[in-house]
């Protein structure tokens, strides 16, 4: 059961252009969420988060909308450079103490070509 | 460089075999947590300890099992190894028990 879907695996988008990446999570009881970018040969580093309190989150480039209602979120950058061309990670986490676990969908490889 | 460190970095081997991973993470952090990523999977999460002791667990095998030291470095260890275990393995470090990861570079493991 996967709780935390990307559903394009990938995109592929003109430097100066907007990217928007998608996810969705079937867990109602998620409320904080997490995007990572990861290079090949790296491990995956954090990029941006929203609280389940927030619809927006801005930080230069890059913003992360948050749709509740839809259980709905999606990154935005712009403008898209091709230094962003990375897979990037959607990951959710609920509160829970003891079941505290981040997770994570399946990733969009994101091409931005110059 | 995230500080967390993992070794080997690869490691080929056969079925049947036993291997183990290792994790030092950031300094500080006591939260470790193990992610598997298979070809075409997400980061699959399997473990997670806090301050030594297991927290939470994911879909972690019967054959695969990990421990915190009392240093804060974590092993993960799996045994009985077969064909579709060959992945790449994180490990990740937090401070706390919530809040943003910080991965190490991974340990990618064959089984041949």
């Amino acid at each position: 059961d996967q709780q935390v879907k990307q559903n394009s695996p990938s995109l592929s988008v003109q430097e100066g252009r907007i990217s928007i990446l998608n996810c969705d999570y079937t867990n109602s009881m998620f409320d904080y969420f997490l995007w990572y970018k990861k290079y090949p040969a790296e491990g995956p580093t954090f990029l941006i988060s929203i609280s389940s309190i927030k619809d927006k989150n801005e930080d230069g480039r890059f913003t992360v909308f948050l749709n509740k209602s839809a259980k709905h979120l999606s990154l935005h950058i712009v403008p898209s450079q091709p230094g962003d061309s990375a897979v990037y990670f959607c990951a959710a986490e609920g509160s829970g103490g003891s079941n505290y676990k981040l997770t994570f969908g399946k990733g969009t490889l994101l091409t931005v070509n110059p | 460089d995230s500080g967390v460190t993992q070794t080997p970095k690869h490691l080929i081997t056969a079925t049947g075999q036993r291997v183990t991973l290792r994790c030092s993470p950031r300094s500080g952090d006591l939260s470790v947590y193990w992610y598997q990523q298979s070809l075409d999977q997400g980061l699959q999460f399997l473990i997670q300890y806090y301050n030594g002791e297991e927290r939470a667990k994911g879909n972690i095998l019967e054959r695969f099992s990990a421990q915190q030291f009392p240093d804060l470095h974590s092993e993960l260890n799996l045994s009985s190894l077969e064909l579709g275990d060959s992945a790449l393995y994180f490990c990740a470090s937090s401070e706390l028990l919530t809040g943003e990861l910080f991965f190490g570079e991974g340990s990618r493991l064959t089984v041949l």
